[in-house]
């Protein structure tokens, strides 16, 4: 169990550019989550996976932002023509759907997203 | 839409004292609650995952209450050392396919 996996850890780029986020998740979860946080406030849902279905997308995504999960296992973040406002610790989760281990989620270390 | 609450924002205290924090949420259809330590630089790591009115459970130091009927669970460290700093998050479900809902987190500094 190598858990779960973010890259890149730091990201700059500049206002109106892409930028894409990779997640590896913890291999026998099913389920993978990715989360924003920004200074003071906690991670706030932006959507999720079970396997290659993605189930739920929060309304306060902007459609600037996509993810997906192609083969069910590692999933992509991307942002598109990114703003300020889009710097934020962009965090991924994995767990076991159902009642299974209880939903825990087990975290990456995040991608710190700035931009200038 | 589910809010969580956490209270107090944040806390310091000395090394040894006993604290405690409070996690709100809405207790029509609840699901599950769960609490996580951030620590800086490190990622979330779960502690607890309670789903059961009464429910209390305990990891060393640290334990936590939930009361499902009024909506809020504590978490208490008996104890605390400097090695307890970190943010303490709490998040609730009110079914097993919807995402968990984060509160702010506590911010607790411990003192040597």
């Amino acid at each position: 169990d190598t858990g779960v996996s973010q890259n890149p850890r730091h990201k700059i780029t500049k206002r109106g550019q892409n930028v894409t986020f990779r997640c590896d998740p913890i291999s026998e979860h099913n389920r993978l989550y990715w989360y924003r946080q920004t200074l003071g406030q906690g991670p706030e849902f932006l959507t999720y996976f079970q396997n290659e279905a993605q189930l739920e997308k929060s309304r306060l995504l902007s459609d600037r932002f996509s993810a997906e999960r192609p083969k069910g296992s590692f999933s992509t973040l991307e942002i598109q023509r990114t703003e300020q406002g889009d710097s934020a610790m962009y965090l991924c989760a994995s767990s076991l759907a159902g009642g299974q281990g209880m939903g825990k989620l087990f975290f990456g270390s995040g991608t710190q997203l700035s931009v200038l | 839409i589910l809010n969580v609450e956490q209270s107090p924002q944040s806390l310091h205290v000395q090394e040894g004292d006993s604290t405690n924090f409070t996690c709100s949420f809405p207790s029509s259809n609840f699901y599950a609650l769960h609490w996580y330590r951030w620590e800086t630089a490190k990622s979330p790591e779960a502690l607890f995952v309670m789903t059961l009115n009464g429910d209390e459970k305990k990891k060393g130091r640290i334990s936590a209450t939930l009361n499902t009927k009024e909506g809020y669970s504590y978490l208490y460290i008996k104890g605390s050392q400097p090695e307890d700093s970190a943010t303490y998050l709490c998040a609730s479900r009110n079914s097993g396919n919807t995402p968990l809902v984060f509160g702010k987190g506590t911010r607790l500094s411990v003192i040597a």
